[in-house]
């Protein structure tokens, strides 16, 4: 299976911050990776598919990019709505597979 | 827009098989894949498999030998079966919709069931 390394594990940082979170994929997966926003509770929610084509409907702020195997998840300019769980998974080869998480939390 | 729900029991004893449905409302199940995804309290995410309605599957090697998944057409619907559970399958059990190639992941998703193992 691939694995994905995702850092930091967690990270602390104030609102208008730019945020930036790394995955790294044991072996190359070209574009075919993913990036999700989860809160306390809920499901996650899809924000990035093929390293950086923005979902419909998410924040302009968010940005991906990378290929390969080293992406990069950035927040420009971080609002509070943005205080969550962060992953990134990979779609290239079975088994999909996630990275362990990154918490943003307010500093 | 598609919206996808879980249910099933929330207790399942050890040793037992774990069954969960999510009903796709909203839209046609057919031409897509659908996956089961997991989450243990406090932990990361782990794909369990997907299923095309076709009725083809793919499933993690770490619960192969465990899991089957049906899909029901005439229903909307997708299933979990996940045998001979212990404790450590206790988890928010969460069914998305999946994607074909490089437009992957997954989206929507439902709101989670939580299964609890115990007897």
């Amino acid at each position: 299976a691939i694995r994905i390394t995702q850092s930091p594990s967690s990270l602390s940082a104030s609102t208008g911050d730019r945020v930036t979170i790394t995955c790294r994929a044991s072996q190359g997966i070209s574009s075919y990776l993913a990036w999700y926003q989860q809160k306390p509770g809920k499901a996650p929610k899809l924000l990035i598919y093929a390293a950086s084509t923005l979902q419909s409907g998410v924040p302009s702020r968010f940005s991906g990019s990378g290929s390969g195997t080293d992406f990069t998840l950035t927040i420009s300019c971080l609002q509070s709505e943005d205080f969550a769980t962060y992953y990134c998974q990979q779609y290239y080869s079975y088994p999909w597979t996630f990275g362990q998480g990154t918490k943003v939390e307010i500093k | 827009q598609v919206q996808l729900q879980e249910s099933g029991p929330g207790l399942v004893k050890p040793s037992e098989t774990l069954s969960l449905t999510c009903t796709v409302s909203g839209g046609s199940i057919s031409s897509y894949y659908w996956s089961w995804i997991r989450q243990p309290a406090g932990k990361g995410l782990e794909w369990i498999g997907r299923i095309y309605t076709s009725g083809s599957t793919n499933y993690n090697p770490s619960l192969k030998s465990r899991v089957t998944m049906s899909v029901d057409t005439s229903k909307n619907q997708f299933s979990l079966k996940l045998s001979s559970v212990t404790a450590a399958d206790t988890a928010v059990y969460y069914c998305a919709r999946d994607s074909k190639g490089i437009r992957g992941g997954f989206d929507p998703w439902g709101q989670g069931t939580l299964v609890t193992v115990s007897s």
